[in-house]
């Protein structure tokens, strides 16, 4: 039979735009944040992290902001290019225990 | 580095047979990750071993699942006996240091099907 699976979001933009791709947290006392790229038939690559003593970190390109008060984590993504096309999972951690993942977001770029 | 090396890197099995997935991790990293990605779970922490010591393995599904490894160079994870619900992506992870905080480098996966 067919099987059921998670619905990925999906988050479709133009090429040169810019992309927001939220996540919300589950546990308040996460500590530590990363943000993961998986493109098709590849495992997870580190994009950026944050910790909870901070709301904004930049990085190439890249932007990731903490709101700790509602328990939630966007990424933002300048000037978006096909290349960024991928599933984006957000990461969190508390006490370095363990790693949970979100279900991740779906970027597709438009040439 | 080459990075994470992951073999096979597709296996396909009759259910009840044994699988053995294998793991080289990145040279100089002291934590590995095991990790299970499918459509219905996401992905999801297996076991992890920290200077070749298992710490967590609260994630391994049941006793059909085991892993170990033996040098700093290279893990596996066994599943005897397999069974169609065990098909999934596995992820294996290194990175310096002990525990999450740090950079994970994930491999390329091992697509299991199990038939």
């Amino acid at each position: 039979g067919e099987s059921v699976g998670l619905h990925l979001p999906t988050l479709s933009v133009q090429e040169g735009d810019n992309s927001i791709i939220n996540c919300a947290y589950s546990n308040s006392a996460s500590d530590y944040f990363i943000w993961y790229k998986q493109e098709s038939g590849k495992g997870p690559q580190f994009i950026i992290d944050i910790r909870s003593n901070m709301d904004k970190r930049q990085g190439q390109r890249v932007t990731v902001l903490l709101n700790k008060t509602v328990k939630h984590l966007s990424l933002q993504i300048a000037a978006t290019q096909p290349g960024d096309s991928a599933v984006y999972f957000c990461a969190e951690n508390e006490n370095n225990n363990d790693m949970r993942f979100g279900a991740g977001t779906r970027l597709t770029v438009k040439p | 580095d080459a990075g994470v090396i992951q073999s096979p890197r597709h296996e396909v099995t009759e259910m009840g047979q044994e699988v053995t997935l294998r793991c080289k991790p990145i040279s100089g990293h002291n934590s590995l990750f095991w990790y299970r990605q499918t459509m219905m779970r996401g992905l999801e922490l297996l076991i992890y071993f920290n200077n070749n010591v298992p710490i967590d393995d609260s994630g391994m599904p049941e006793d059909r699942f085991s892993a170990k490894m033996p040098n700093a160079s290279f893990s596996t994870l066994k599943i005897q006996p397999s069974e169609p619900r065990d098909s999934a992506v596995y992820f294996c992870a290194s990175s310096y240091g002990q525990g999450f905080d740090t950079e994970a480098f994930f491999g390329q996966g091992t697509r299991l099907t199990v038939v």
